[in-house]
């Protein structure tokens, strides 16, 4: 039983460029978030998906970020444009479709460092 | 607000030892999970507490959910090397399904 699966596990970018990173969720999830860890600190939400759907997106900037969870497929985190001060640890975490609790599982996430 | 204030901010101990950690809220919610991260890793849920007064265990590990539901406490007995990573707690407001998170707690443990 697989568990969250994120790539790449680190990408570098220069500033400018773009970073796609990716999340396959748990079997059996549907429901998938996105978290941004800078060094240091707790995670902060930045977006929450299911399928085809955005379903919360107030912690994700209103510029350059953008995710998408398409029916077939991992959910992508899109960082358009990149700048230093999006390297960070960005962590996907999924649960099931029924029943929140707040028992989210993490992937062992993407660290993206902008040069 | 919305803060979690989580203290300590690291913890130095000798491997035996026990070990207290909490986390304080200025608003009351129905939910505490404590999460360990290690190096390079993501958080894994070591406990979740889900009524107020509630004490659960998990090996070495015992968390409780304040009467108040302001607050909550994760203690390891008998440290070993590899409880060393940053403990989290986190919690879920009333109306909403978002994770908040504490800052963290790191737990070093000294040779």
């Amino acid at each position: 039983n697989a568990g969250v699966m994120q790539n790449p596990r680190h990408l570098v970018r220069r500033r400018g460029q773009e970073a796609r990173l990716r999340c396959s969720p748990m079997k059996g999830h549907s429901h998938v978030y996105w978290y941004r860890q800078l060094p240091e600190e707790g995670l902060k939400f930045m977006v929450y998906l299911q399928k085809e759907n955005i379903i919360d997106e107030s912690g994700m900037p209103k510029e350059r970020f953008s995710a998408e969870f398409p029916k077939e497929g991992p959910s992508i985190l899109r960082i358009q444009q990149v700048v230093r001060g999006d390297s960070a640890a960005y962590f996907c975490a999924s649960s099931p479709a029924a029943g929140y609790t707040g028992e989210l599982f993490f992937g062992e996430g993407s660290r993206l460092t902008v040069l | 607000g919305q803060q979690l204030n989580q203290s300590p901010q690291s913890m130095f101990i000798q491997e035996g030892e026990d070990v207290s950690m909490n986390c304080t809220s200025s608003s009351i919610f129905n939910t505490w999970l404590w999460y360990k991260q290690e190096p390079g890793e993501g958080p894994v849920l070591l406990i979740a507490l889900y009524k107020a007064g509630e004490l659960t265990s998990n090996g070495r590990l015992t968390a409780q959910f304040g009467i108040t539901r302001k607050d909550s406490f994760l203690n390891i007995s008998a440290s070993i090397p590899s409880d060393v990573g940053i403990y989290f707690c986190a919690r879920t407001p009333d109306s909403n399904y978002q994770l908040i998170w504490g800052a963290g707690t790191k737990l070093i443990i000294k040779p």
